[in-house]
């Protein structure tokens, strides 16, 4: 069974241009999240999908960031125009009940360098 | 608003040695309190999920401890290998109605052979 794959593992961009990061979860997972690390902190929650629809998107910085899951498949994060501090790690997770009690399976992330 | 410590941030040790990290949680509205093992470039790895009090878990050589009441969680490690090395992740899922997962920033431990 395939596990979670993100896309691209790096990326660098200058100031002002966009990206969008892919998340491809485990198949039958309908819960998706998407974290972000900054070097040295914590990992911290940005938005959590169920299915199609946005569940929880609190944790998302401003209208810089959008995420989207289309069909409940794959999912898409796009920032745009990044911004220095946007800087880090972005994980995405799935689980296929999203209860809480059990646990996330993790993508490898992606690096997004903004200079 | 919630917040999850860990200690320490970092740790050194030598092959062989036994060591444990803490990872502290607000108690209210718990659920459930996870540990990841994450390796750089690597997808966080999930190692023990725990959610009554006083629970604990064994997986080889690493164990874990959970107290609810306080808000505490013991991560520990027997005999130390430099495979070990790697960043430990502690997270609280907790809420009312919906809930959160929050993560610590991690412990991150080397093991020098």
């Amino acid at each position: 069974e395939a596990g979670v794959t993100q896309f691209p593992s790096h990326s660098v961009i200058e100031k002002g241009q966009t990206v969008t990061l892919r998340c491809d979860p485990i198949s039958g997972h309908d819960n998706l999240y998407w974290y972000r690390r900054v070097m040295g902190k914590e990992i911290k929650f940005l938005l959590h999908f169920v299915k199609e629809s946005k569940q929880d998107e609190s944790g998302m910085p401003n209208n810089r960031f959008l995420a989207e899951r289309t069909g409940g498949t794959y999912s898409t994060l796009k920032v745009q125009p990044a911004e220095l501090e946007d800087s880090g790690v972005y994980f995405c997770a799935s689980s296929q009940d999203g209860t809480g009690v059990e646990k996330l399976f993790f993508g490898s992330g992606t690096q997004l360098s903004v200079l | 608003i919630l917040n999850v410590e860990q200690s320490p941030q970092s740790l050194h040790v030598q092959e062989g040695d036994s060591t444990n990290f803490t990872c502290s949680f607000p108690s209210s509205n718990f659920y459930a309190l996870h540990w990841y093992r994450w390796e750089t470039a690597k997808s966080p790895e999930a190692l023990f999920v725990m959610t009554l009090n006083g629970d604990e878990k064994k997986k080889g050589r690493i164990s874990a401890t959970l107290n609810t009441k306080e808000g505490y969680s013991y991560l520990y490690i027997k005999g130390s290998q430099p495979e070990d090395s790697a960043t430990y992740l502690c997270a609280s899922s907790s809420g009312t109605g919906g809930f959160k997962t929050i993560f610590g920033a991690g412990t991150r431990l080397f093991v020098k052979a």
